[in-house]
């Protein structure tokens, strides 16, 4: 049981490039997200995911987009890196419907991200 | 709009002493949630309170839940080097219909010799 994995880890863009962040849970969670972590702003979502095929944004969607084609993934790309998006990104899962206790978030070890 | 709000955000303290984390939100809510999260780590759940009243503890942490007073407190007992970190309080943002969690901005905790 493996719980949340992200990758990569560490990835150095250049400005205008575009990448994709894989995330990987095997809890079998209906919910998936993605967050940012930057210093003094604490976690803000990013988008967010109910179930396999849909997706909705969060608090700070521009710039990102996701797919939840299987169940168990959830991908965040960036289309054209900006210096902006420099951050520390997070993936959490939670809500198996079969062991509701509450909304508990597992989280992701995270992805360094430095965009030049 | 839900704000979680954590006071104080940063927090030397010595060790032998205790001290408290508050964490207020802003709409009702009966589900609030502790992360720990150590330096260049990810968030570890530390506890999950879901009703008017509750209190967890585990070792020198204690956590509680004040529904009406829409506040939680995280307690330390005697502080250990250890517990250095950053801890987070959440509280559910749509009713947990979602599961989205509203973040409070963090505690930083600093526990010196």
């Amino acid at each position: 049981n493996a719980g949340v994995t992200q990758t990569p880890k560490f990835r150095v863009l250049k400005t205008g490039q575009s990448m994709t962040l894989l995330c990987a849970q095997d809890m079998n969670h209906e919910y998936m997200y993605w967050y940012r972590q930057d210093p003094g702003m604490g976690l803000r979502l990013i988008h967010y995911s109910v179930g396999e095929g849909t997706t909705a944004k969060g608090e700070v969607p521009d710039g990102y987009n996701v797919s939840r084609l299987k169940k168990q993934n959830f991908l965040l790309g960036l289309e054209s890196a900006a210096p902006s998006q420099t951050s520390v990104y997070f993936c959490a899962s939670s809500y198996n419907p079969f062991f509701v206790i509450s909304y508990e978030q597992y989280f992701g070890p995270g992805t360094r991200l430095t965009v030049t | 709009e839900l704000k979680v709000e954590q006071n104080p955000l940063f927090l030397s303290m010595q060790e032998g002493k205790n001290y408290t984390i508050y964490c207020n939100y802003s709409t009702t809510s009966d589900r609030l949630y502790w992360y720990r999260q150590d330096p260049g780590k990810s968030l570890e759940s530390l506890f999950v309170l879901l009703s008017n009243g509750a209190v967890k503890q585990e070792g020198r942490l204690m956590a509680s839940l004040d529904t009406k007073a829409r506040l939680s407190t995280l307690h330390i007992t005697a502080a250990v080097h250890d517990l250095s970190a950053t801890y987070f309080c959440a509280v559910d943002g749509t009713g947990g219909s979602q599961g989205n969690l509203i973040f409070g901005k963090g505690t930083k905790l600093s526990v010196k010799p």
